[in-house]
């Protein structure tokens, strides 16, 4: 799986959107942008993922360049429930999600009332 | 849907004692599932892939006899810490492989902090 970079932490004020960038340079072409959080003492969470095209869901937006070398999880309206540490991971889905997942260190976004 | 649970959620033993960890996948099927831990201050570590009716498969430098896997059942993996020592405090999670349309998306469990005094 393709190596991720993302920064170690970010802040955000509460009601504000929080961008959360992600470069993953030697991604390839089967390969696709997940984003996981993890609440502090919790499991991770999934929160979106995809190819080349920006996807929503009701959690989030993801921009993904067209290059596919970075993208950026968008949180609309930032709560501080939101503090949590966010993972950007490339994987490839061909093996049928039969791979565990390669967590890097994460971006611990911190939401500021 | 796709919840994941954990058993227990938190356990404190002595150095030497066995401690067992259940994984279940309350409402879906799970044919794989998945074994983390996680230091303090550290990312998820993958230690094992654990499939229902065969051996699972370990991650390297994590020893097989000391922890045991078993996923007897498609919605239940247990993960057993033989002779528990300090180094082992750590916080335990699984996860499992979706079902049906969500066939490629993993779903954690909450976690299992273990301490070994």
């Amino acid at each position: 799986d393709a190596k991720t970079t993302q920064p170690p932490s970010m802040d955000c004020a509460e009601g504000r959107a929080a961008n959360l960038p992600c470069n993953h340079s030697t991604i390839s072409g089967n390969e696709y942008v997940y984003w996981y959080r993890q609440i502090h003492s919790q499991g991770p969470q999934y929160i979106i993922h995809g190819l080349k095209n920006n996807e929503t869901n009701e959690m989030a937006s993801l921009i993904i360049t067209e290059d596919r070398k970075s993208s950026t999880l968008i949180l609309p309206h930032a709560t501080l429930r939101d503090t949590a540490v966010y993972y950007c991971i490339v994987r490839s889905r061909s093996g049928g999600g039969a791979d565990g997942l390669t967590f890097g260190k994460g971006t611990h976004l911190i939401i500021q009332p | 849907g796709a919840v994941v649970s954990q058993h227990p959620s938190w356990v404190i033993c002595k150095s030497g004692t066995s401690v067992k960890i259940e994984c279940r996948s309350l409402d879906f099927q799970a044919t794989t599932m998945f074994w983390y831990r996680q230091f303090p201050k550290q990312s998820l570590m993958l230690m094992a892939t654990s499939n229902e009716g065969s051996k699972a498969t370990y991650e390297q430098g994590v020893e097989k006899d000391k922890f045991l896997i078993n996923h007897a059942s498609l919605t239940l993996s247990t993960l057993t810490v033989t002779s528990a020592h300090p180094e082992d405090s750590s916080f335990y999670i699984c996860s499992a492989r979706g079902g049906g349309a969500r066939y490629n998306e993993q779903f954690f469990g909450p976690g299992t902090r273990l301490t070994v005094l």
